[in-house]
């Protein structure tokens, strides 16, 4: 299948601090990516659908200041925490639709100190 | 408003016996689905899908089966192996709507040697 890498797979930071985390499709053109958000023992909760070229579609409830997207090219998605606190401490999980099926990233496991 | 349920948040099945996971949904709009496997602290794995024009598809070990009308689906894995321990997520999409996939909370399957 796709490939998908993201980039950190894991950071610590301090509060207030911004982070930025890479999402690349590395055999396939994606104009449109994904991220996830997950907590522990729970479900993928997306967060925003990311267009290249255009704004991203942020889900309900999530904070467009707070996460910035932003696709660049073909390849690349990154998502900016920005501002982050303890309680942004998550696994995040980027995907890409290759035709009819989303493809995963690794995930990143921000800890906010 | 979870439109995808996994209602059994754990399996334990012995080497070599079939697992059989579960998922039901509520939105009858959906036309794909999905299932991923995933171990801690990694993103998903696509493991097999079906297309709400077929009630089966098989792949090698792992066997997807589709019941529109009870709006439940399965998936199978025969012969199980340990490897296969990890967390299974069912997700689908909805004809409209390309781009937004609905997961279930998760499985947490143990095939024990």
């Amino acid at each position: 299948g796709a490939v998908v890498s993201q980039h950190p797979s894991r950071v610590i930071c301090k509060s207030g601090t911004s982070v930025k985390i890479e999402c690349r499709s590395l055999d396939f053109q994606a104009t449109t990516m994904f991220w996830y958000r997950q907590f522990p023992k729970q479900s993928l909760m997306l967060m925003a659908t990311s267009n290249e070229g255009s704004k991203a579609t942020y889900e309900q409830g999530v904070e467009k200041d707070k996460f910035l997207i932003n696709h660049a090219s073909l390849t690349l998605s990154t998502l900016t925490v920005t501002s982050a606190h303890p309680e942004d401490s998550s696994f995040y999980i980027c995907s890409a639709r290759d035709q009819g099926t989303q493809f995963f990233g690794p995930g990143t496991r921000l800890t906010v100190l | 408003d979870q439109q995808v349920k996994q209602n059994s948040p754990s399996l334990s099945v012995q080497e070599g016996r079939i697992s059989i996971l579960n998922c039901d949904y509520t939105n009858s709009m959906f036309d794909y689905f999905l299932w991923y496997k995933k171990y801690p602290a990694e993103g998903p794995t696509f493991l097999i899908s079906i297309s709400s024009i077929k009630d089966k598809n098989e792949d090698g070990r792992f066997t997807v089966f589709l019941n529109k009308s009870a709006k439940h689906l399965s998936l199978h894995i025969v012969p199980s192996q340990p490897g296969d321990s990890a967390v299974y997520f069912c997700a689908a999409k909805p004809d409209y709507n390309f781009n937004k996939f609905y997961f279930g909370s998760g499985t947490k399957l143990n095939v024990k040697p």
